[in-house]
């Protein structure tokens, strides 16, 4: 089974613009981590962001925020204020045991255009 | 933090070869991840590598595909055996050490093309 989903195979937004990259995930360890990573063209995989599950407040990082809905199972990322160079591949990663041993399912990906 | 570095970062290979890909950390590290990203798709773990014992293959991959040798705290290494271009693939290695906004780290990645 699928645990980490995302529905948005492609999503387009404007510079300065805000945009959501939705992610769905299943789990039923109480104890987890969920990622969400940057691929650009190059390959490299960059960090974003990171929620734990037991964490009270969504995490932000800069012009990244999660919106970590854990009823719903759902951990959106949103940018804000997109810039030409968040173009790229996303991905969002979930480990389910204490997200302490690295070992790490990923969703397919959204592909992020952002146009001037 | 870690640093990992990989060799090579990439390379095009014949049909039947083999090629082994290396992963340095720069700290010592229990375990290490190997994934493997088809094109146009999404991360696969290939399989977990502790030192000082056997690594631990997910579903679908096999040692005699992928012999993996994690020799230290520090280095690991991935062979792609017997290619064909369905392995055409970028390979990256992770650590299960955490940065401190909870970051786990990859290395940039080896992107095979197999002819």
């Amino acid at each position: 089974a699928q645990k980490i989903t995302q529905t948005q195979p492609g999503m387009f937004v404007q510079e300065k613009e805000a945009v959501t990259l939705d992610c769905t995930y299943d789990t039923s360890d109480p104890s987890y981590g969920l990622f969400w990573y940057k691929q650009p063209s190059s390959g490299e995989m960059i960090f974003l962001i990171y929620q734990g599950s037991y964490d009270q407040q969504n995490a932000t990082e800069g012009r990244y925020s999660l919106n970590f809905q854990k009823a719903r199972k759902s951990a959106n990322l949103v940018i804000s204020a997109s810039q030409l160079g968040d173009s790229a591949m996303y991905f969002c990663a979930m480990g389910d045991r204490g997200s302490t041993l690295g070992r790490l399912y990923f969703g397919r990906g959204t592909q992020l255009t952002v146009w001037p | 933090s870690a640093v990992i570095s990989q060799k090579p970062s990439r390379d095009i290979c014949q049909r039947g070869t083999s090629l082994t890909i290396q992963c340095q950390v720069d700290s010592q590290v229990t375990m290490m991840f190997w994934y493997r990203q088809q094109p146009g798709q999404s991360l696969t773990l290939i399989a977990t590598a502790n030192q000082g014992s056997e690594a631990t293959y997910e579903s679908g991959f096999v040692i005699d595909k992928f012999p993996i040798s994690r020799p230290n705290l520090t280095f690991s290494t991935l062979t792609v055996s017997n290619m064909s271009p369905e392995d055409s693939s970028i390979y990256l290695c992770s650590v299960e050490k955490r940065g401190a906004t909870g970051e786990l780290f990859f290395g940039e990645g080896s992107r095979l093309t197999v002819l």
